[in-house]
């Protein structure tokens, strides 16, 4: 079973669309969750780290909010220039300070 | 700039040869890592160290080597005993919390 879930895998929308990506964990005590934007051809981009349960930070249109089991991305009206590869990762308290990834979610804006 | 690092952009490899992947960063961050990445499989973890001079194994390091002589560089090998080389390689690099990645190599098989 899969530590770190993303969905949709794929998500198309247009221009001024809001939408959200999921990301579920099951590791027993999180240390930290990481948002990373990857663009094709291009190394993962750091967005956000999140700590605790109903933790929120924002940038730009991405908003990411954080509960005990998973956490949200919101795209709020976005642009083409969204479209990319959105990753989460998840460090678990305790245990190894290898993040686990899950495998993403692909997300297009049409204009 | 701080950052991360990686050449070349694009490797092309030949039956039998060894090719080594470079990383670097001046982050002055301690932990490095390397990870595979293919289509739809997400991020493999290969090998990671926490310090100079000392590496530990991931998930599918069969077939690659790395070294940490200096704590800014940390070069992947891929060996002829890695029978499917072809991917994206990621190097990153982590202080307390955050991994940062570099901007990826291309491994193709002639």
């Amino acid at each position: 079973e899969d530590q770190v879930t993303q969905s949709p895998e794929a998500l198309r929308l247009q221009e001024g669309e809001s939408s959200s990506l999921n990301c579920s964990y099951t590791v027993s005590g999180l240390r930290g969750l990481f948002w990373y934007r990857q663009d094709p051809g291009k190394g993962p981009e750091f967005l956000f780290t999140l700590y605790s349960a109903g933790e929120e930070k924002e940038k730009e249109r991405l908003k990411a909010t954080l509960t005990k089991k998973e956490s949200f991305l919101h795209i709020t009206a976005p642009k083409p220039e969204d479209s990319a590869t959105y990753l989460c990762a998840v460090r678990e308290s305790g245990g190894s300070y290898i993040p686990t990834f899950g495998r993403g979610t692909s997300l297009i804006v049409h204009p | 700039d701080g950052g991360i690092t990686q050449s070349p952009k694009y490797l092309f490899r030949k039956e039998g040869q060894n090719v080594t992947l470079s990383c670097e960063q001046n982050l002055n961050h301690d932990a490095m890592y390397w990870y595979r990445q293919d289509p739809g499989q997400g991020l493999r973890l290969i090998y990671y160290s926490q310090i100079v001079n000392d590496f530990q194994k991931g998930d599918i390091a069969e077939g690659y080597s790395v070294s940490r002589e200096k704590k800014e560089s940390f070069p992947l090998t891929v060996t002829s005993a890695q029978k499917n080389p072809t991917a994206f390689y990621l190097c990153a690099s982590s202080g307390q919390e955050t991994q940062y990645f570099g901007p990826g190599t291309r491994l193709l098989v002639l």
